[in-house]
């Protein structure tokens, strides 16, 4: 059974700085891993999909980096903002199976 | 293109009672999942459907029970409501059911509230 835990559970940083947040996982047997952002009350939304055969993927200032052998993937957020301010969710995908969710680190990103 | 869309957004129920959610997929997608994400926690997989059958079930009671019509739309319905059951439910529309690289797509969620 896929476990995901994602460290730091929450974080607080001055507009500006990079910030990595952490995802691991337990079977790494995956087909892909996605990235989500939820605001607070509010649907998830997707940010990166990162296929098991990629090893980074970019879309502006997030690049998410994945080690499947070692069950883990990193999200790189550049200059944060504070509209980076949210929960942010890592979701692998096990073939067959459905998506497992960590509980989040929630981004508080300070002017 | 029409993004995934929830109804209602927020409900509230009595303990006892049923609910139905709905969900419409986003165009030229066929599987819809359903979650169910307590305060402070990741969303929890409730159930799939896939071309209009169950594609797989988490760790949820059978008064958790859906549809997928022929539209790919979907329904949640949650039978003698618990307290426990007040949370947000998120569904998710993709393409292949669970065999596929694609990614999945979230409605804005409905709040329910068990009193």
């Amino acid at each position: 059974k896929q476990e995901v835990t994602q460290i730091p559970a929450a974080l607080s940083v001055p507009e500006g700085e990079n910030l990595v947040l952490n995802c691991s996982f337990t079977d790494s047997a995956i087909y892909n891993l996605q990235w989500f952002r939820q605001d607070p009350g509010k649907g998830l939304t997707s940010l990166l999909l990162i296929q098991s055969s990629q090893r980074e993927q970019t879309s502006g200032r997030l690049n998410a980096s994945l080690d499947k052998s070692s069950g883990r993937s990193t999200l790189y957020i550049a200059a944060s903002q504070p509209g980076d301010s949210a929960t942010y969710l890592c979701a692998p995908h096990n073939y067959g199976q459905n998506f497992v969710f960590g509980p989040g680190t929630r981004l508080s990103v300070l002017p | 293109e029409t993004g995934v869309t929830q109804s209602p957004t927020h409900l509230i129920k009595t303990r006892g009672q049923q609910v139905t959610l709905r969900c419409s997929s986003q165009s030229g997608h066929n599987t819809v999942s359903w979650y169910q994400q307590a305060l402070g926690q990741g969303p929890q997989f409730i159930f799939q459907y896939y071309r209009e059958e169950e594609n797989g079930r988490g760790n949820f009671p059978p008064r958790f029970s859906g549809l997928q019509f022929p539209n790919y739309s979907s329904e949640l319905n949650v039978n003698a409501l618990e307290l426990d059951d007040s949370a947000l439910y998120l569904c998710a529309s993709s393409f292949g059911g669970t065999s596929g690289m694609y990614e999945q797509y979230f409605g804005p969620g409905t709040r329910l509230t068990v009193t």
